[in-house]
């Protein structure tokens, strides 16, 4: 089955610099890939995902990047703000009717 | 946008007693729900993928006699843990597919389940 990795577990970073989330996934027929936000105690929210025959995807602040041949895809968060500090999971599914495989998750602190 | 609900948001029960989780899709068809479970600190660990009008599909692993799962209607997937023990303590997050978007998981806002 799929296994999705993410790095790193922990990112603490300054109010206003970039953060980066980078994921990899084992199988090749996954196509589609979401990013979720999780704050704690909460449901995980979706914040941005990407389609396989996508290379790169942005809204606002947010953007994801995806390298097929690689097998890997990144989260690109930029202008970071206190409400930015979350947990983030990258995941994967080969689509319909697909279960998503999560990434363990990354913890992103924003420091004033 | 899509809106997940699930109730009870909370619930302690004793050791050996049931419990039952609701998971309704309030304005989108879901022929497809997901019942995750995810303990302090970790990723959400997929437990059952529910279809409507059959039988659910259990992950590795996942006692299918023990978490019960009944998806009776396009927007309705219940979870019952049955003879709930400490250990089945955890935070239970169920998520929809609106069969009309493909892939996108639109996801409930939990139930942290706490056996005494």
């Amino acid at each position: 089955g799929e296994n999705v990795e993410q790095h790193p577990s922990t990112l603490s970073v300054q109010e206003g610099d970039s953060a980066v989330i980078k994921c990899t996934y084992s199988d090749s027929a996954s196509n589609y890939f979401p990013w979720y936000k999780q704050e704690l105690g909460k449901r995980p929210q979706l914040i941005i995902d990407i389609r396989s025959n996508v290379g790169e995807k942005k809204d606002q602040r947010i953007a994801v990047t995806l390298n097929k041949t690689a097998k890997h895809f990144s989260l690109h968060i930029t202008e970071t703000q206190p409400e930015d500090s979350a947990v983030y999971f990258c995941a994967a599914t080969t689509g319909t009717a697909s279960k998503l495989t999560f990434g363990t998750g990354t913890r992103l602190q924003v420091t004033l | 946008g899509a809106v997940v609900s699930q109730h009870p948001s909370r619930v302690i029960c004793k050791s050996g007693t049931s419990v039952k989780i609701e998971c309704r899709s309030l304005d989108f068809q879901a022929t497809t729900m997901f019942w995750y479970r995810q303990f302090p600190k970790q990723s959400l660990m997929l437990m059952a993928t529910s279809n409507e009008g059959s039988k659910a599909t259990y992950e590795q692993g996942v006692e299918k006699d023990k978490f019960l799962i009944n998806h009776a209607s396009l927007t309705l997937s219940t979870l019952t843990v049955t003879s709930a023990h400490p250990e089945d303590s955890s935070f239970y997050i169920c998520s929809a597919r609106d069969f009309k978007v493909v892939d996108t998981q639109y996801f409930g806002p939990g139930t942290r389940l706490t056996v005494l």
